[in-house]
């Protein structure tokens, strides 16, 4: 009964092999989001879907390939990683349209590239 | 451009008494504000939102006031209990469209000491 769920938890890897990364929401929210933690802990939007539409695409390098199969899903697929991908990347969802509304995430998954 | 500071990165206090977490902002077109706590290997969980038309809004133990003018808002946790030790996250929204996104700032690690 987890709200947003990501597998795998915990991802290790060498530099140039490609990865995925699963995201599921069982709150009938429209809307889906992958944000990355990086070292210095900031919190940054990477992409967005609504309905499985991409609507935010923030200047992410094209390694990085989201794919949304349905409203419930948002998988986000890596090419070629590189040691700078090492991160926590958090899947989170909301219902679009309503200002201020609170987005939910999910447990994080943290890359390390070697 | 970090459009979101928390200058604090990190805050100790004693159980009972009053923790206060600072942020500021720099994008006038911020509308929503909202407060995330994470604890270590979990997402982030929402806390407290204010509206950028109100200067104080109120959750059992947790307000946030906002000081538009000065771009500036600040979460008080009375009384802090060691299981408010956590990072909490300030972000920042406009709108509410299907491009609504989350701004974050590099969030502050509250200790809260028996």
């Amino acid at each position: 009964d987890t709200a947003v769920s990501q597998t795998p938890k915990y991802l290790v890897t060498q530099m140039g092999n490609d990865k995925s990364i699963k995201c599921e929401q069982n709150l009938g929210h429209d809307t889906m989001y992958w944000y990355k933690q990086d070292s210095k802990k900031f919190l940054k939007i990477m992409f967005s879907y609504n309905n499985k539409e991409l609507i935010i695409n923030e200047t992410v390098p094209n390694r990085f390939s989201p794919k949304s199969p349905d409203k419930a899903h948002l998988n986000l697929h890596i090419n070629s990683l590189e040691l700078g991908d090492s991160a926590v990347y958090f899947c989170a969802s909301s219902q679009a349209g309503v200002p201020g509304l609170e987005q939910y995430f999910g447990p994080g998954t943290r890359l390390t590239v070697l | 451009d970090q459009q979101v500071k928390q200058n604090s990165p990190s805050l100790s206090v004693q159980e009972g008494r009053i923790s206060i977490l600072n942020c500021d902002y720099t994008n006038s077109m911020f509308d929503y504000f909202l407060w995330y706590k994470k604890y270590p290997a979990e997402g982030p969980t929402f806390l407290i939102s204010i509206s950028s038309i109100k200067d104080k809004n109120e959750d059992g133990r947790f307000t946030v006031f906002l000081n538009k003018s000065a771009k500036h808002l600040s979460l008080h946790i009375v009384p802090s209990q060691p299981g408010d030790s956590a990072v909490y996250f300030c972000a920042a929204s406009v709108g509410g469209g299907s491009n609504y996104k989350l701004t974050f700032g590099k969030g502050t690690l509250l200790t809260v000491n028996p």
